[in-house]
């Protein structure tokens, strides 16, 4: 079956412009989470939902960002006024359960976000 | 906080090489630890994974050994291949939550004929 998907592949902002990323998570995974990746740099959480729910936002950098997925299926990561130092990939991933030990992780291509 | 540090790269090896990338971690109580993997142009994508002390965890002639007492969780394989170049990351999940991960920086490795 199809995996996570993101769109765009690519986006390109002028510095103060808002931006909305999308993720489409597979069908009837009910954990979806962001991360951001800087050029060299591993994977940073951002934001996790359980089906609708944002349990946790702490990965967030600022309020300037936001994320929502209001039926529990496909989610928007919003960056409001962007900045270039939130030039970066953004990363969504899901899975299946709600956090076993050895839960598995499905990640898609991500975002590549160029502020300019 | 919970922390993972990798060697960095790039890795540089010739076809059928062993390989090891290292990898240790800071955590409290008992993670679970994953290596993933991201070839040109894809997602990351789960390699092997241990869930608890002297667990093995192995795919695709990858291994690493979940070692607590010296906090690691090494990548080996014993004949490297062209297709396995990629960007290796290590990650814990600490113990009792949900499936945020903690991720190294990544390691390149490139496999030369």
């Amino acid at each position: 079956g199809a995996g996570v998907s993101q769109s765009p592949r690519y986006k390109v902002a002028k510095r103060g412009q808002d931006v909305a990323l999308r993720c489409d998570p597979i069908s009837g995974h009910v954990s979806l989470f962001w991360y951001q990746q800087a050029l060299g740099q591993g994977p940073e959480f951002l934001t996790y939902f359980q089906n609708e729910a944002q349990l946790d936002k702490s990965g967030l950098p600022s309020d300037r960002f936001f994320a929502e997925r209001p039926e529990g299926s496909v989610s928007t990561l919003k960056i409001q006024r962007t900045q270039q130092e939130d030039s970066a990939v953004y990363l969504c991933a899901s899975s299946l359960a709600t956090g076993g030990p050895s839960e598995k992780l499905f990640f898609g291509s991500g975002t590549q976000l160029s502020v300019l | 906080g919970d922390s993972v540090t990798q060697m960095e790269g790039p890795v540089t090896l010739s076809e059928e090489a062993f390989l090891t990338i290292n990898c240790t971690y800071t955590a409290t109580g008992y993670p679970s630890l994953f290596w993933y993997v991201q070839y040109p142009g894809e997602g990351l994508q789960l390699l092997l994974k241990a869930t608890k002390a002297d667990d093995k965890g192995s795919n695709k002639g990858f291994e690493a050994t979940y070692r607590k007492e010296t906090t690691s969780f090494h990548l080996e394989k014993g004949s490297v291949q062209v297709s396995d170049s990629a960007v290796y990351f290590c990650a814990l999940k600490a113990s009792g939550t949900a499936s945020k991960l903690t991720f190294g920086t990544g390691t390149r490795l490139q496999v030369t004929l």
